[in-house]
């Protein structure tokens, strides 16, 4: 079974902290990804990466950094936190499109991130 | 920015009503799953459909990809207390490896 940990499932930080969310999956996948989840927007893309070093921005990477160094490892960073980036991040991890099709995501148990 | 839209956001019923939920955008995708989150924790995979008009059966869960592959609909048979959770669609695009997830409805059964 695909196996992907997030560090930490709750997290309390203050406003100004840089803020590290460590992910890690053990099926040699590809891709990597971070989302961030808010009641009635679904799941939103921050930053997704195709290989080491690689990262590519989502749909709401403004505050936000990322750092793939090894390929089972994908970090969030939130340079300087704010109380409007309180949310729940999921990392999922995804091998490449098979043809036309999307491979499957899978997540971790997420990170519950209160910034006071 | 492409959107998912679900319908409705919040749904609690009885055990053994059925049910569907509606997933609409007005961009065409490669691909569509359905995912199911229950409390705690990640989004799991449900069901991939990939041709226009495909339907696709996991025991009482019916899957119907929309002809021209705009929306999607996830329609429960004799709805069971084990169906709660929240359920979220998911656009592939063409040519690239993201998903763009729908709003998301919580569904609530109610023994």
């Amino acid at each position: 079974d695909v196996k992907v940990t997030q560090s930490s499932r709750y997290l309390v930080k203050r406003t100004g902290e840089k803020v590290f969310l460590e992910c890690v999956q053990d099926m040699d996948h590809e891709n990597m990804f971070w989302y961030r989840q808010d009641p009635g927007l679904g799941l939103r893309l921050i930053y997704f990466s195709y290989d080491v070093k690689m990262k590519e921005k989502g749909d709401i990477p403004e505050g936000y950094s990322v750092s793939r160094e090894k390929k089972e490892r994908f970090s969030l960073i939130l340079e300087s936190a704010s109380t409007n980036q309180t949310s729940m991040y999921l990392c999922a991890s995804s091998l490449p499109k098979d043809g036309v099709s999307n491979q499957p995501q899978h997540f971790g148990d997420g990170t519950r991130l209160s910034i006071l | 920015t492409q959107l998912l839209e679900q319908s409705p956001q919040f749904l609690s019923i009885q055990e053994g009503e059925n049910l569907t939920v509606y997933c609409n955008s007005s961009s065409v995708f490669s691909s569509l799953q359905w995912y199911r989150q229950e409390p705690g924790e990640g989004p799991v995979l449900l069901v991939t459909v990939v041709t226009g008009g495909e339907v696709k059966k996991l025991k009482r869960l019916t899957f119907q990809f929309g002809d021209a592959r705009k929306d999607s609909s996830l329609h429960i048979t004799a709805a069971q207390p084990g169906d709660t959770g929240l359920y979220l669609c998911a656009g592939a695009n063409f040519g690239n490896e993201k998903l763009t997830f729908g709003t998301g409805t919580r569904l609530t059964i109610i023994p």
